[in-house]
């Protein structure tokens, strides 16, 4: 089945810019979506279709998706934004839905 | 607004089955499809399983097939799943999760099954 891989951590000082990426076999040509879940809550959407914000979402939450990763880009990072995100597809065989390993951001 | 607000937690025997619940409102039920993934302690997040409300179409990852039943009843436009012969590594929380387009948007506040003999 389709594998999405994410580094395991990522650190980052406030104020600075964290960048995650998700890895899979010919991952520019579907849609990325990308979830973030603080400790003991449930995953929010923070970007879909590889680079769209649902309404709330601040714009420091951008994303990108060409040759063989996405990217998740958190600017100006926040202590709020400590938690880990994960990238997640719509997969056309095997399983329908793939998420990634997940990447927990640590702001130092 | 919309909103799936899921069952309380759940402690079982192995052996024995639980039924998980995800009451929507905020939109029309029968227009969308559902998901489930559970999140064993300290781990990521596995998907498990589909349902479509409009037609009761259903996909589920191969690990969990001919273990899983998923439902949905539209008069109270509430989603089950069903998971039957527990064993103690399907302790974890279970969320319900909206289907919009191929993400999931949005997502019940998870429901923790505790199996232990």
């Amino acid at each position: 089945s389709y594998v999405l891989t994410q580094p395991p951590s990522v650190s980052v000082a406030p104020g600075q810019t964290a960048r995650i990426s998700c890895g899979g076999n010919k991952i520019a040509t579907t849609s990325v979506h990308w979830y973030q879940q603080k400790t003991g809550q449930a995953p929010v959407l923070v970007v879909y279709d590889d680079r769209d914000r649902p309404p709330g979402i601040p714009e420091r939450f951008s994303g990108s998706n060409s040759g063989s990763a996405a990217t998740l880009t958190i600017s100006r990072v926040e202590a709020g934004d400590e938690a880990d995100y994960y990238c997640q597809v719509w997969a056309t065989s095997g399983d329908l839905c793939v998420f990634g390993t997940g990447t927990k951001v640590i702001v130092l | 607004q919309v909103q799936l607000v899921q069952s309380g937690p759940e402690v079982r025997k192995p052996g024995a089955s639980v039924k998980v619940s995800c009451q929507t409102s905020g939109f029309t039920f029968t227009t969308f499809g559902f998901n489930w993934v559970r999140q064993a302690p300290g781990q990521g997040l596995q998907w498990m399983a589909w349902i479509s409300a409009n037609t009761g179409s259903t996909n589920s990852t191969q690990k969990f097939q001919g273990r899983i039943i998923l439902t949905t009843d539209p008069s109270t436009r509430t989603a089950y799943m069903e998971l039957r012969n527990l064993r103690s590594d399907d302790t974890a929380v279970y969320y319900c999760a909206r289907s919009r387009g191929d993400r999931l948007d949005p997502w019940g506040q998870g429901t923790l099954v505790t199996v232990s003999s």
